[in-house]
Formats: structure tokens, C-alpha cells, sequence
């Protein structure tokens, strides 16, 4: 199965500051999934990419697909307290699917 | 509301004993996953089926086996339970085998195992 590494592991930011989360893989894949799970919650599908270099936004959320298709990044512009949580990315493929380790964020107020 | 329910919410039981725990997915999705995250890890893969059959297995203990019925709804059961079985366990489904299916998480089932 492809399988993924994420940094950080852990990030601990102020209020108001940007965030960056990065996924990295070995191989190449066909699409990349994120997932966001808070505190106590399960994870929920944030976005998927699929084209080389493709950006999408979600208000303050931009998610990038790397040109080589290999690695995937989450930036959260100004952190709010209601960005606490773990992100996964995940690698979307035939036979399995792997979520990375996370990222768990911490916005200290 | 994801649409995917899981039964129990909360398990706690003793070392050696044996569980089941039940996933019913969205309407019309055909794919279950089962998923094991233990305190601080990430989502370890368990084991996919699709329409009845098994699709892919991950990191699935031998003590582990799951099944999904002609309904579509799936159950894992764990036997032989030891301490470090202890976890959330989630389930996913999808409406096809995934490639690029969205997953759709249940609340979970949390296992202590004592």
C-alpha cells in the first residue's frame, strides 16, 4: 500500500498565526485525500486532489498537490481556535488506503 | 452527522474475552473500512470489504476478523483481547471500492480492554 509521511507531528501556534501541514510520499499517486478529526470527534473528508499542482481554498484553508504528484500540504492562514484538531492526508488508492500519522494542531488563545 | 453509525459506543472488557463490534454505513455505500487508533497514533488500517467481499487488508491481528453481510452492515470481532487492544475503532464507508471515494467516518467504538 502507498504510504505517507506527514510533518510535523505536533504544532502548537498562537492565535492568529499561520499554520503548515506536510505530506510527503515516496510514490507518486493518483489523488490525496484530508481529513480533519477534533478532539473526541472522528475524522471528517476536508478535500481531495487529484491534478498536478492543483490548489483549492476553503476560506482560510489552502490545500496544494506538489507538480511530481508526491507531496501535499494544508496552510491555514490566521488560526482560530476552531482549528484545533488532527489532520490527515491520505493517499487514495485501489487496494489500501493509508492515513499518515497526522498532525495534531494546538492554537493556544 | 456522517450518516455511518457504530454500536457500542463504549466497551469494556477483560483480557482474553472475545467482542464484536457493528457498523451500519451510509445509504447506498458499498465499501466498509475498519480502522484501529490507539492513544496519540494515527488511523492504522485494519481491513476493507466491498458489496460482501473482502478488498484489502492492512494491519489486521489474526485474533481480529471482520465480516460484512448481505445488508452491507459489518462487524469486527476481536478475540483473545490483551491490554494493547485498547483503542477507538472506527468504521468508514464509501459508495465503491475507492480509488478516489470520499470515506464517511462513524462516531467510533471505544474498547478498554482490563
Amino acid at each position: 500500500g502507498q504510504q505517507v509521511m506527514q510533518i510535523p507531528q505536533y504544532q502548537h501556534v498562537q492565535e492568529g498565526e499561520d499554520f503548515t501541514t506536510y505530506c510527503n510520499s515516496s510514490t507518486t499517486l493518483s489523488n490525496i485525500q484530508w481529513y480533519k478529526q477534533r478532539p473526541g470527534g472522528h475524522p471528517v473528508f476536508l478535500i481531495q486532489l487529484v491534478k498536478s499542482g492543483e490548489v483549492k481554498k476553503q476560506k482560510r484553508l489552502t490545500f496544494q498537490f506538489g507538480e511530481a504528484k508526491k507531496n501535499s500540504s494544508l496552510h491555514i492562514t490566521a488560526t482560530q481556535t476552531t482549528d484545533v484538531g488532527t489532520y490527515f492526508c491520505a493517499p487514495g488508492g485501489y487496494q489500501k488506503v493509508t492515513f499518515g500519522i497526522g498532525t495534531k494542531l494546538q492554537v493556544i488563545p | 452527522d456522517s450518516g455511518v453509525t457504530q454500536t457500542p459506543k463504549h466497551l469494556i472488557t477483560a483480557t482474553g474475552q472475545r467482542v464484536t463490534l457493528r457498523c451500519s454505513p451510509r445509504s447506498g455505500d458499498l465499501s466498509v473500512y475498519w480502522y484501529q487508533q490507539s492513544l496519540d497514533q494515527g488511523l492504522q488500517f485494519l481491513i476493507q470489504y466491498y458489496n460482501g467481499e473482502e478488498r484489502a487488508k492492512g494491519n489486521i491481528l489474526e485474533r481480529f476478523s471482520a465480516q460484512q453481510f448481505p445488508d452491507l452492515h459489518s462487524e469486527l470481532n476481536l478475540s483473545s483481547l490483551e491490554l494493547g487492544d485498547s483503542a477507538l475503532y472506527f468504521c468508514a464507508s464509501s459508495a465503491t471500492q475507492g480509488l478516489a471515494d470520499t470515506q464517511y467516518f462513524g462516531p467510533g467504538t471505544r474498547l478498554t480492554v482490563l
